[in-house]
């Protein structure tokens, strides 16, 4: 059974500071990973999918990268802003018709 | 183009009672899957419906249950409600559900049991 796994739970940081959030999964035979924010009371908003055949992708301040080998995925944020407190939250689908499973998340608060 | 509409946005029932929720997808596509939100347990899938069959099921009691219309628009019910079903209920849709394509979220329904 798939199980992920986010660390640090909490993260507070400065505004401008890079941080990196940590996602491990202990079945590596993934199809796909995603990474999604979350705001308090909100749904899931999609940053960032990486397929099972990618290293990394990227989008603006963002860059998610996969070892599928060591069972990891590292969410990179570039100069962070108040605006990116949020919860980000790891999802790993194991096959095509799987669903996802999703880590518990990494709630970040970036002060000004 | 809309996203993801999940109606109500909050409920509050009591014990024993049942409860219907609704979700309709972005345009297009045709994967309806629901999960539930708790502190605890954080998100966990409950079923996922394409073409109006259920093709997954997770490991929640026949007291959930949901379906699929032709339209792609999907109702979820939860019967003989208990106070451990207080959560916040997503709906997440895709094309197929089966592609590299990103699943996406609507805003939820929060339901409360007292």
């Amino acid at each position: 059974k798939q199980e992920v796994t986010q660390i640090p739970a909490a993260l507070s940081v400065p505004e401008g500071e890079n941080l990196v959030l940590n996602c491990s999964f202990t079945d590596s035979a993934i199809y796909n990973l995603q990474w999604f924010r979350q705001d308090p009371g909100k749904g899931l908003t999609s940053l960032l999918l990486i397929q099972s055949s990618q290293r990394e992708q990227t989008s603006g301040r963002l860059n998610a990268s996969l070892d599928k080998s060591s069972g990891r995925s590292t969410l990179y944020i570039a100069a962070s802003q108040p605006g990116d407190s949020a919860t980000y939250l790891c999802a790993v689908k194991n096959s095509g018709y799987s669903t996802l499973t999703f880590g518990k998340g990494t709630m970040l608060l970036v002060s000004p | 183009k809309a996203g993801v509409t999940q109606t109500p946005r909050y409920l509050i029932k009591t014990r024993g009672q049942q409860v219907t929720l609704s979700c309709s997808p972005i345009s297009g596509h045709r994967s309806v899957s629901w999960y539930q939100q708790t502190p605890g347990q954080g998100l966990q899938f409950l079923f996922e419906y394409f073409s109006e069959t259920q093709r997954n099921k997770g490991n929640f009691p026949g007291r959930f249950s949901g379906r699929q219309f032709s339209n792609s628009r999907s109702e979820m019910n939860v019967s003989t409600l208990e106070l451990g079903d207080s959560a916040l209920y997503l709906c997440a849709s895709s094309l197929d559900g089966i592609s590299n394509q990103p699943q996406h979220f609507g805003d939820g329904t929060r339901l409360s049991i007292l």
